[in-house]
């Protein structure tokens, strides 16, 4: 069955360093692959998804995520953290033909100043 | 223009007792879903609906009916609730599945079971 892991349940960075959240995936196939985010009391939002085509996608609030089927891997990246980006990070993989989502644990992070 | 709208957003009640969840979306999909998130934050697909049509149950307890009267709309009622059914639920839409189509959240309704 498609799967995520996400090893890191929680991150810590200061205002302005880089950031990274690890994604891996199982998955016979190439897997449609998203990260969502959820401030706290709010919804998921979508950040950014892959499915085909360049393996490094651009998402919104200057995130991006880079596809490695080599390692089973999405992982999201942000040069410098804002401090309202503290929040919980999911990473789904698309199941059932897409009817379904299966989500990761989520990371989540916070941002000190 | 909220998306995808859930009503009520909090909901308190006692054990036995029989509630419902209504969901909306004004995006024109086609596909609806139910997804369960628990006290770690775990979110579980828990049905999906596309064209008004049953898609997925994905081994919930028959206590948990979701009806989707149009497109629009996708309503979860459940009956004799039970402690362990505290949680909050999501609903979702997106277009019809397929080439990644992302699947956009309602801002979710906490169930709290006394």
């Amino acid at each position: 069955a498609q799967s995520v892991t996400q090893p890191d349940i929680h991150i810590t960075v200061s205002e302005g360093a880089s950031l990274e959240l690890r994604c891996n995936y199982s998955y016979g196939a190439t897997p449609y692959l998203f990260w969502y985010v959820q401030s706290p009391g709010q919804g998921l939002q979508l950040l950014l998804k892959y499915f085909s085509g360049d393996t490094l996608v651009q998402g919104i609030k200057g995130f991006e995520a880079e596809f490695k089927r080599s390692q089973s891997s999405f992982n999201l990246r942000k040069p410098s953290v804002h401090w309202s980006d503290a929040a919980e990070y999911f990473c789904a993989v698309g199941a059932n033909s897409g009817y379904a989502l299966n989500f990761g644990k989520g990371t989540s992070l916070l941002v000190t100043p | 223009d909220t998306a995808v709208s859930q009503t009520p957003k909090y909901l308190v009640t006692q054990m036995g007792n029989d509630k419902s969840i209504k969901c909306e979306q004004n995006l024109g999909h086609d596909t609806m879903y139910w997804y369960k998130q628990d006290s770690k934050k775990f979110l579980k697909i828990m049905f999906s609906y596309n064209n008004k049509e049953l898609i997925i149950n994905e081994t919930v307890p028959n206590r948990f009916s979701p009806k989707s009267p149009d497109k629009a709309h996708l309503n979860l009622h459940i009956n004799s609730l039970e402690l362990g059914d505290s949680a909050v639920y999501f609903c979702a839409s997106s277009r019809q599945p397929g080439q990644g189509q992302p699947q956009h959240f309602g801002d979710g309704t906490r169930l709290s079971i006394l």
